[in-house]
């Protein structure tokens, strides 16, 4: 049973436009969630995160938001560079230490 | 400061055999975490350690999965007689105290032939 989804494999977007990417989830004790972003051969890099008690947290460019009542997360980075292509996987805890990952959306940024 | 280390970065073993995969963590972090990435897939939780003691092992698929943090620092992933399904990313993660954010090595890509 997949906890935190992101049901979208791959999104292409052009430079200097806005990136969303979404996430899903089912666990209602979820009550922290993260973005990361992945580059080949590299371990996940921490990205932006968000309390349950919040609905936004903003960082440059990236902002994440958060619906409780439809257990959805979206990511939204703008203006987008190509510098951002990547892999970023949605992760959520539940008062506890483990992190449970989505599977990932891969990101293309064209010029 | 330097991050979240691992070694080795790539290891091919043959079926059955035994390997060890270290990790050091980000100085000062008490808690460090492994996972493991199959392809096309999120990380998966393994075994966390808070100090020296595995505080959740429930992620461990079965018993030939063992991992130690005998000083609480370094930590070192143990998989006895592997198996092809073992091939993966084995990812270590460490924070400074168990509530806060996660920081992760560059992971072992392990090959089982």
């Amino acid at each position: 049973d997949q906890q935190v989804k992101q049901n979208s494999p791959s999104l292409s977007v052009q430079e200097g436009r806005i990136s969303i990417l979404n996430c899903d989830y089912t666990n209602s004790m979820f009550d922290y969630f993260l973005w990361y972003k992945k580059y080949p051969a590299e371990g996940p890099t921490f990205l932006i995160s968000i309390s349950s008690i919040k609905d936004k947290n903003e960082d440059g460019r990236f902002t994440v938001f958060l619906n409780k009542s439809a257990k959805h997360l979206s990511l939204h980075i703008v203006p987008s560079q190509p510098g951002d292509s990547a892999v970023y996987f949605c992760a959520a805890s539940a008062n506890t230490d483990k992190l449970i990952f989505g599977t990932g959306t891969r990101l293309q940024v064209f010029p | 400061g330097a991050g979240v280390s691992q070694t080795p970065s790539n290891k091919v073993t043959e079926k059955g055999k035994y390997v060890e995969l270290r990790c050091d963590p980000i100085s000062g972090h008490t808690a460090l975490y492994w996972y493991r990435q199959s392809l096309g897939q999120g990380p998966e939780f393994l075994i966390y350690f808070q100090g020296t003691g595995a505080a959740d092992d429930s992620g461990l698929p079965n018993d030939r999965f063992f991992a130690v943090r005998p000083e609480g620092s370094v930590s070192t992933l143990k998989i006895q007689r592997t198996e092809r399904g073992d091939s993966a990313v084995y990812l270590c993660a460490s924070s400074r105290t168990n509530q806060e954010t996660q920081y992760f090595g560059p992971g072992t890509r392990l090959l089982v032939l």
